[in-house]
C-alpha cells in the first residue's frame, strides 16, 4: 500500500524558514516524480513544486520561485521542501503527492502538514 | 496558464440523488488531461478520475467523468452520505498544472 506521511509543519514568523519532509513507502520511490501542493485556509489547491525521480527536472510555481527548494533522498525514500523567506500568504496545509507519469495527475497523497506564518 | 472554473460553488442534495459537477477550462485541455479529486477535512485527498473519464483504482462506478476540450463533468450517481466533500478538477495538459476552485457537495 502506498503511504505518504508529511512532517515538519508548524508556526514560523514572517521571513523565517521551515523544512518539510515526506516519508514514502509501499512503492519504488526513485521511479516516480513527486510534488508538493498546498491549500491555504478557505482556498483551493495550488501546485507548489515538482521533482522528477532522478532529480533531472525540477519546477516551481511563480509564487514560491527563489524562496522554496524541493529535493529528495531516494536512498531514504524521502521528499523535502525547504521554505525560506516565508510570508503570511504561505500559510497553508502542505501535501506531498505522487505523480505517476511526470507532469500528470497525482495518484496518491499524504494527509498534509500545516504551516502557519504569523508574527 | 489554463484557468479552470468549477460550478456550482455549493451543491446540496439528498442520498440517492445524482450530482453533476462542472469544470470549464479557459482554453482547450490538451489530450483531455483532466483529473478530479475528492477532499475531506483531515483526510488525504483522493484521486477519482484521470484522463477525463478513467476511474482511478478502487473508485466505485457511481463516479464517472466525461467531457473534452474545455467542458468536463463529474457525475456521482446514487449519492451516499460519505460523498460529502469538496471536489476539485485539475488539468495536466500544460506544464503549469492548475486546479479549479472546488465544488462543495453537501448531503442533506
Amino acid at each position: 500500500e502506498v503511504q505518504l506521511v508529511e512532517s515538519g509543519g508548524g508556526l514560523v514568523k514572517p521571513g523565517g524558514s521551515l523544512r518539510l519532509s515526506c516519508a514514502a513507502s509501499g512503492f519504488t520511490f526513485s521511479s516516480y516524480s513527486m510534488i508538493w501542493v498546498r491549500q491555504a485556509p478557505g482556498k483551493g489547491l495550488e501546485w507548489v513544486s515538482s521533482i522528477s525521480g532522478t532529480n533531472t527536472y525540477i519546477y516551481y510555481a511563480n509564487s514560491v520561485k527563489g524562496r522554496f527548494t524541493i529535493s529528495r533522498d531516494n536512498a531514504k525514500n524521502s521528499l523535502f521542501l525547504q521554505m525560506d523567506s516565508l510570508r503570511a500568504e504561505d500559510t497553508a496545509v502542505y501535501y506531498c503527492a505522487r505523480d505517476p507519469h511526470t507532469s500528470s495527475y497525482f495518484d496518491s497523497w499524504g494527509q498534509g502538514t500545516l504551516v502557519t506564518v504569523s508574527s | 496558464e489554463i484557468v479552470l472554473t468549477q460550478s456550482p460553488g455549493t451543491l446540496s442534495l439528498s442520498p440517492g440523488e445524482r450530482a453533476t459537477l462542472s469544470c470549464r477550462a479557459s482554453q482547450s485541455v490538451s489530450s483531455d488531461y483532466l483529473a478530479w479529486y475528492q477532499l475531506k477535512p483531515g483526510q488525504a485527498p483522493r484521486l477519482l478520475i484521470y484522463g477525463a473519464s478513467s476511474r482511478a483504482t478502487g473508485i466505485p462506478d457511481r463516479f464517472s467523468g466525461s467531457g473534452s476540450g474545455t467542458d468536463f463533468t463529474l457525475t456521482i450517481s446514487r449519492l451516499e452520505p460519505e460523498d460529502s466533500a469538496v471536489y476539485y478538477c485539475q488539468q495536466y495538459g500544460s506544464s503549469a498544472r492548475t486546479f479549479g476552485q472546488g465544488t462543495k457537495l453537501e448531503i442533506k
